[in-house]
């Protein structure tokens, strides 16, 4: 069975940093592009980053670009983003999401984590 | 970016009744549209890719149907677990999500 599972969510600044992690099985993690993608309280969804099954390939938001790195750890089944500068309209829960198919980022969200939540506020 | 305008905001019905549920897109996006459900508490669950093919584990009575800009998920004979929201999502250029429908019960 795919599992997704995040951790890091936390009470933050504003300007602060958090770093999210989320921990892969079931499927075989080096083959797939993975995702973070957030939901604000009572709100919809919005993508926020994406990274190759190799990790040599990252996408971002304009919304969060320069400001949230995505890296991987195929060795480890792992996936974070590092996130900084971290404003209030940052404040959502945090979901990792594999990739529907073996094929690239094609931003078809396949398997979703239960998510993390981030709260930025002073 | 191409905007993605979900129809009605919020469906009441009754267990057993006709869903349809509509999603517009601001430009072409072909086939490249996909469907969620979620449900209170719970992360979205992949319904639909493709516009039109169920993904794995999804019940027959869940379709999708069109192409380019008009799209429309369809749920037949709804069931009490259906009841939820649900977003559509086009992935041709970059990736942008609909507002979501709630699909309440009446």
């Amino acid at each position: 069975e795919e599992q997704l599972v995040e951790s890091g969510g936390d009470l933050v600044r504003p300007g602060g940093s958090l770093r999210l992690s989320c921990s892969a099985s079931g499927f075989p993690f080096n083959y797939y592009a993975m995702h973070w993608v957030r939901q604000a309280p009572g709100q919809g969804l919005e993508f926020v980053s994406a990274i190759s099954s190799d990790g040599e390939s990252t996408k971002y938001a304009d919304s969060v670009k320069g400001r949230f790195t995505i890296i991987r750890d195929n060795s480890n089944n792992m996936v974070s983003l590092q996130m900084t500068s971290l404003r209030p309209e940052d404040t959502a829960v945090y979901y990792c999401v594999k990739e529907l198919k073996v094929r690239g980022v094609m931003f078809q969200f396949g398997h979703w984590g239960q998510g993390t939540l981030v709260t930025v506020s002073s | 970016e191409i905007a993605m305008t979900q129809s009605p905001a919020t469906l009441s019905l009754s267990p057993g009744e006709r869903a349809t549920l509509s999603c517009r897109a601001s430009e072409s996006v072909g086939n490249d549209l996909v469907w969620y459900q979620q449900k209170p508490g719970q992360p979205p669950r992949l319904l639909i890719y493709g516009a039109s093919i169920r993904a794995a584990g999804i019940p027959a009575r869940f379709s999708g149907s069109g192409s380019g800009t008009e799209f429309t998920l369809t749920i037949n004979s709804l069931q009490s677990e259906d009841f939820a929201v649900y977003f559509c999502q086009q992935y041709n250029n970059w990736v942008t999500f609909g507002g979501g429908t709630k699909v309440d019960i009446k």
